[in-house]
C-alpha cells in the first residue's frame, strides 16, 4: 500500500515570490509520482509527473518538482508565482505495475496575494 | 475531443433517496475510474473498469454503491438510500491502456449534497 503526506494544508505567498509545496510518500514498491492542480469547481489537471530518469521534472505553468528517493519526497516548486496560481495542489502516487489507482495526499491550498 | 464529461454537475437530494451520476470518458479510452473527494481531503479511489469489466473496488464502496459500464463506454455510479456522509465530489477519470503508464484525465466532477 502507498500513502502520501502533504505537510502544509495552506501556503500563503505574495505574488512573484518563490514557493515550495512539500510532499512525502511511503511505499513498499516502486511508484510513479504526480502533482495535480484543482481550481475551484473544476476537476484535476496534471501539472507534472515523475516516471523514471532525471529526478528534476518540469511541468506546465512554470512548475517543477524534484524526486528524492532517499528522503521519499517529491516537492513542488515555482520560482515566481502569479495570482492565477491560487488553487489546491495534490500530490499523488501510483504503483508502477499495471494497477492504475492513484493515491492522493490531502492537498495544499496555495493562496497568492498582491 | 472535449475531454471527460460528468452529469449532473451538482445534485442535491434528501437523505434516503437514490441518485445516479453519469461519466462519459474520452472516446477510445478503455479505462474508467471513479474517485470520491470529501471537503478538505484528496480524492479517494472507489473503483475502476477496463472496458466493461469492473476490475477493482475499494472498501469505501459500500453495498449501497454500484457502478456499471455496460458497453465499455459511459459509466454510471448509483448510490442507494443516500446518507449525509455521502456528500462529496464524485470524480471520474479515464485513460488509454498503453502499457505501464496511463495518464488519467479527470472530469469536472459531480458535487452531491445530501440534506
Amino acid at each position: 500500500a502507498q500513502s502520501v503526506t502533504q505537510l502544509d494544508s495552506q501556503v500563503p505567498v505574495f505574488e512573484e515570490a518563490p514557493v515550495e509545496l512539500r510532499c512525502n510518500y511511503s511505499s513498499s514498491v516502486s511508484v510513479y509520482l504526480f502533482w495535480y492542480v484543482q481550481y475551484p469547481n473544476q476537476g484535476l489537471q496534471l501539472l507534472l509527473k515523475y516516471l523514471s530518469g532525471s529526478t528534476l521534472v518540469k511541468g506546465i505553468n512554470g512548475f517543477e518538482a524534484e524526486f528524492n528517493k532517499s528522503q521519499t519526497s517529491f516537492h513542488l516548486r515555482k520560482p515566481s508565482v502569479h495570482i492565477s496560481d491560487t488553487a489546491e495542489y495534490f500530490c499523488a502516487v501510483r504503483h508502477t505495475g499495471t494497477a492504475s489507482k492513484l493515491t492522493f495526499g490531502t492537498g495544499t491550498r496555495l493562496q497568492v496575494t498582491l | 475531443d472535449t475531454g471527460v464529461s460528468q452529469n449532473p454537475r451538482h445534485k442535491i437530494t434528501k437523505r434516503g433517496q437514490n441518485v445516479t451520476f453519469r461519466c462519459d470518458p474520452i472516446s477510445e479510452h478503455n479505462r474508467l475510474y471513479w474517485y470520491r473527494q470529501t471537503l478538505g481531503q484528496g480524492p479517494e479511489f472507489l473503483t475502476y473498469f477496463q472496458n466493461e469489466a469492473q476490475l477493482e473496488k475499494s472498501r469505501l464502496l459500500s453495498d449501497r454503491f454500484s457502478a456499471e459500464r455496460p458497453k465499455g463506454s459511459f459509466s454510471t455510479l448509483e448510490i442507494q438510500r443516500t446518507e449525509q456522509g455521502d456528500s462529496a465530489m464524485y470524480l471520474c477519470a479515464s485513460s488509454q491502456d498503453r502499457g505501464s503508464y496511463n495518464e488519467q484525465f479527470f472530469g469536472p466532477g459531480t458535487r452531491l449534497t445530501v440534506l
